[in-house]
């Protein structure tokens, strides 16, 4: 696509529920970010993949969060039996890939409220 | 811990001021440092800066890197009401992953 798409674009939730969030990268992006901001604050690394792969899950908060990427494009990204501490914004991110020094394109974001 | 400061956290200006952005950070293995402009969607690229003292300029907005005194400035000259956004500096420290370290942003407000 022409560029990151994220959905849905808000979510409220009841605490306990899950809930799972979509991102369709760049089409010719390999690699695929996700990034929990919260209000005031800058994005935090939550995990990325390198097409289907997920070398690197270290910023996930606990178990209840998890992320998938089957077919190496779009990505989607759960939690479990949300708490009011995970309301944040969800940002996708997704670069060419390979390099090392990237430059990320970011979605519009989750805003995702836990009542 | 890789770390990213940016200061002011907020900045209120007028139209046709100058203004300057920090940013410093402490990282293990350095690799760039990039800016984004956050406004009410997605955090959109400004620049990437990799060697220290080279200048890059996009319009009214520039950048440096100094790499000796680990931090980068962005300049804006002659602001416009448009400007107003959370300035966004993150720091890629490479190893065998990809993710960056975001500052809190600087949120910049540009009356008329």
């Amino acid at each position: 696509g022409a560029g990151v798409s994220q959905s849905p674009r808000y979510k409220v939730t009841k605490r306990g529920q899950d809930v799972t969030l979509r991102c369709d990268p760049i089409s010719s992006h390999a690699t695929l970010y996700w990034y929990q901001q919260a209000l005031g604050q800058g994005p935090e690394f939550l995990t990325y993949f390198n097409y289907e792969a997920q070398p690197d899950k270290s910023g996930l908060p606990s178990d209840r969060f998890s992320a998938e990427r089957p077919e190496g494009s779009i990505s989607t990204l759960t939690i479990q039996r949300t708490e009011q501490r995970d309301s944040a914004m969800y940002r996708c991110a997704s670069s060419l890939g390979g390099g090392g020094n990237e430059k990320l394109f970011f979605g519009s974001g989750t805003q995702l409220s836990v009542l | 811990e890789d770390k990213v400061v940016q200061s002011p956290l907020s900045l209120v200006v007028h139209e046709g001021d100058t203004v300057t952005l920090n940013c410093s950070y402490e990282v293990t293995n350095f690799r760039s440092l990039l800016w984004y402009k956050q406004e009410k969607k997605a955090p959109t690229f400004l620049f990437m800066l990799t060697s220290s003292g080279i200048e890059k300029k996009s319009g009214r907005l520039s950048s440096i890197l100094d790499k000796k005194e680990l931090f980068s400035i962005l300049n804006i000259t002659a602001t416009q009401t448009g400007d107003s956004a959370v300035y966004l500096c993150a720091v890629n420290s490479g190893g065998s992953n990809y993710k960056l370290t975001f500052g809190k942003g600087t949120l910049l407000t540009v009356n008329p």
